[in-house]
């Protein structure tokens, strides 16, 4: 199995609800990202790590609670949605934080499709 | 501060034809640019990426790109649509001194018509 794989592809959930999304990558970066994408809107940002270290955090709120506990895994952990937080959830990875020469691309995996009811 | 305008949210284009998709960009630094393509229910896959090597870029599935710093622009083409190229394409630039931060453009939804 090679690249960046999402797990669950789909989720319904309840506003009071908890549940985790995953991201898995198997292309030995040391970055990974998550993002979310909302219709008619552009990706957005949300976290990014680098070596397992949280780097970035923009501005997103509490209700999103972000894990990296190795390299290759990343958590999104959901509690208490909003029917706005409805969209697809983007996990992407790229072998550094930092591009250096040669602009690295992130990878992305197929993205977890949220709904909040 | 680096953005990116992709100039058209919406292209039609007929099987076999032309496809021209536009993306201007601003940068302080010297850019490193990026094309994805995003199928429904699928993520972002990598087209192509310019890093100030060759100007024109090739890429898979038969599209290139043209870096053009004088217009600041990166627009992707391809001789022939195919209808397999039905999808959202996402023009992207990453300013390689301030870090590996990507800056989207909206998006451009290619239609091919048969």
């Amino acid at each position: 199995e090679t690249g960046v794989t999402q797990t669950p592809r789909h989720l319904v959930m309840g506003m009071t609800n908890k549940k985790s999304l995953k991201c898995e990558q198997h292309l030995g970066h040391n970055a990974m990202y998550w993002y979310k994408q909302s219709a008619k809107k552009p990706l957005e940002l949300m976290f990014v790590y680098s070596l397992e270290e949280r780097v970035e955090n923009n501005s997103v709120p509490s209700r999103f609670s972000p894990e990296c506990p190795n390299s290759s895994h990343l958590f999104l952990h959901l509690h208490t949605l909003q029917p706005e937080d409805s969209a697809l959830y983007l996990c992407a990875s790229s072998q550094d934080r930092y591009a250096g020469t040669g602009g690295q691309p992130q990878h992305f995996g197929d993205g977890t499709r949220l709904s909040i009811l | 501060a680096q953005s990116v305008t992709q100039l058209d949210s919406h292209v039609s284009v007929s099987e076999g034809t032309p496809v021209l998709l536009r993306c201007n960009y601003s940068s302080s630094y010297s850019p490193s640019l990026f094309w994805y393509v995003q199928h429904p229910n699928k993520g972002l896959q990598l087209l192509l990426k310019y890093t100030s090597a060759a100007t024109l870029v090739k890429g898979i599935n038969g599209f290139e790109a043209e870096f053009k710093k004088s217009e600041t622009s990166f627009h992707l083409t391809k001789p022939s649509a195919h209808m397999s190229d039905a999808a959202e394409y996402f023009c992207v630039v990453s300013d390689r001194v301030t870090g590996n931060q990507f800056y989207f453009g909206t998006g451009t939804s290619l239609t091919v018509i048969p």
